[in-house]
């Protein structure tokens, strides 16, 4: 019940196309979704969040879709640029325990 | 500027000896965590620490050991029992309240020779 499934491992986009990352879960006490971005040699950094008392959430060409029935949400990339290019992580986490359970990750390239 | 520094950024280790790897963040978080990226491959929890003189195990924990004497510093230690420590190591801090995200410093390489 803690895992999160994220999809798909890889993902090409042509630049200025859309890249559209899915996570679902299945404990549904999660409370907090966040998603990282993580470039080759470094650490990954918090990108956008989200919590289920909305559908939606956006910041500037980052979007976060949250569908609380379905247990799913995910990650629109507009505009995509080669700058894009990055390994991406979805992960949720509940109130009564900090630690965040991480998808598997997604290898985005963005081709100019 | 308040993050999380992990030093070495390169270390390199031979057959049989332990390293130990720093970690330090200065941002006041109460919970630390370890974790353990291969070349594409996602993040696995080595061990974390919601307080100080505390730590549990996580996925992973074999042939690694931690300490938390203070709250600022996390170090984990690579034993000669991890038969497989080449991989990038991440350390990460979130604090106890508000925001559950985390922060994470810019990794460690670790190579055996």
């Amino acid at each position: 019940q803690q895992q999160v499934k994220q999809s798909p491992q890889s993902l090409i986009v042509q630049k200025g196309g859309i890249s559209i990352i899915n996570c679902a879960y299945e404990n549904t006490a999660f409370d907090y979704f966040p998603w990282y971005q993580q470039f080759p040699g470094k650490g990954p950094a918090l990108l956008i969040a989200i919590r289920p008392d909305v559908s939606e959430k956006k910041e500037g060409r980052f979007t976060i879709s949250f569908n609380k029935s379905a247990k799913q949400f995910s990650l629109h990339i507009m505009d995509s640029q080669p700058g894009d290019s990055a390994t991406y992580f979805c992960a949720a986490s509940r109130r009564s325990a900090r630690q965040l359970t991480f998808g598997s990750g997604t290898q985005l390239t963005v081709l100019p | 500027d308040g993050g999380i520094t992990q030093s070495p950024k390169y270390l390199f280790r031979k057959e049989g000896q332990n390293v130990t790897l720093s970690c330090e963040q200065n941002l006041n978080h109460d919970a630390m965590y370890w974790y353990r990226q291969d070349p594409g491959q996602g993040l696995r929890l080595i061990y974390y620490s919601q307080i100080v003189n505390d730590f549990q195990k996580g996925d992973i924990a074999e042939g690694y050991s931690v300490s938390r004497e203070k709250k600022e510093s996390f170090p984990l230690t690579v034993t000669s029992a991890q038969k497989n420590p080449t991989a990038f190591y991440l350390c990460a801090s979130s604090p106890d309240r508000g925001n559950y995200g985390y922060t994470f410093g810019s990794g460690t390489r670790l190579t055996v020779v």
